[in-house]
């Protein structure tokens, strides 16, 4: 059972180059997002979507881009990386229907770090 | 618009104490409530999840009962372990527009032998 994978794990960059996080489900879940958490702070949303080709805006999106091409994945692109985007990064997915009770599950995270 | 609010930590204690860690809701309706648990250097898991008022959310050990008159869903533990040192999120979502889930700040625990 692979869940949400997500890749690199680990990754320096420098100030001002841009790089992917690459994130895939195989839950066939509609719902998807990309949360970051910054030493000991909680989760801020960065980006979600709701199915195939419909992203939105979460809590904190400057600096970031998403797109949404297959049910299955997720990337999130850093653009122009700055050191205030050093923090670790979760992709999540759920399945949103009529029920309640969805629950939401996570990659292990990227740790990423902007010098 | 919805909120969840948990004690601040850290939280230490001793091996075989009992834990409660407090949680606390805004909904504009009626949301699924959710522990989720994360392990130095992991990502968030699944702890306990209820779904409707006065169920009991249970695993590991902890437990937790969706207590709608005080907005509350409290965790609990009688017998904590080193192991289940970690940070503990509260959590709650509201059907169907299941982008809306909202975590609390979390709340670290730390047992100690």
């Amino acid at each position: 059972n692979a869940g949400v994978t997500q890749t690199p794990k680990f990754r320096i960059l420098k100030i001002g180059q841009s790089m992917t996080l690459q994130c895939a489900q195989d839950m066939n879940h509609n719902y998807m997002y990309w949360y970051r958490q910054d030493p000991g702070m909680g989760l801020k949303l960065i980006y979600y979507s709701v199915g195939a080709g419909i992203t939105d805006k979460g809590e904190v999106p400057n600096g970031y881009n998403v797109s949404r091409s297959t049910t299955e994945d997720f990337p999130l692109r850093l653009e122009l990386a700055a050191p205030s985007q050093t923090s670790v990064y979760f992709c999540a997915s759920s399945y949103s229907g009529q029920l309640s009770g969805n629950t939401i599950y996570f990659g292990e995270g990227s740790w990423l770090t902007v010098v | 618009g919805n909120s969840v609010t948990q004690m601040e930590g850290p939280v230490t204690l001793s091996e075989e104490a009992f834990l409660t860690i407090n949680c606390t809701y805004t909904a504009t309706g009626y949301p699924s409530l959710f522990w989720y648990v994360q392990y130095p250097g992991e990502g968030l898991q699944l702890l306990l999840k209820a779904t409707k008022a006065d169920d009991k959310g249970s695993n590991k050990g902890f437990e937790a009962t969706y207590r709608k008159e005080t907005t509350s869903f409290h965790l609990e533990k009688g017998s904590v372990q080193v192991s289940d040192s970690a940070v503990y999120f509260c959590a709650l979502s509201e059907a169907p527009r299941g982008q809306n889930f909202v975590f609390g700040p979390g709340t670290r625990l730390s047992v100690l032998p």
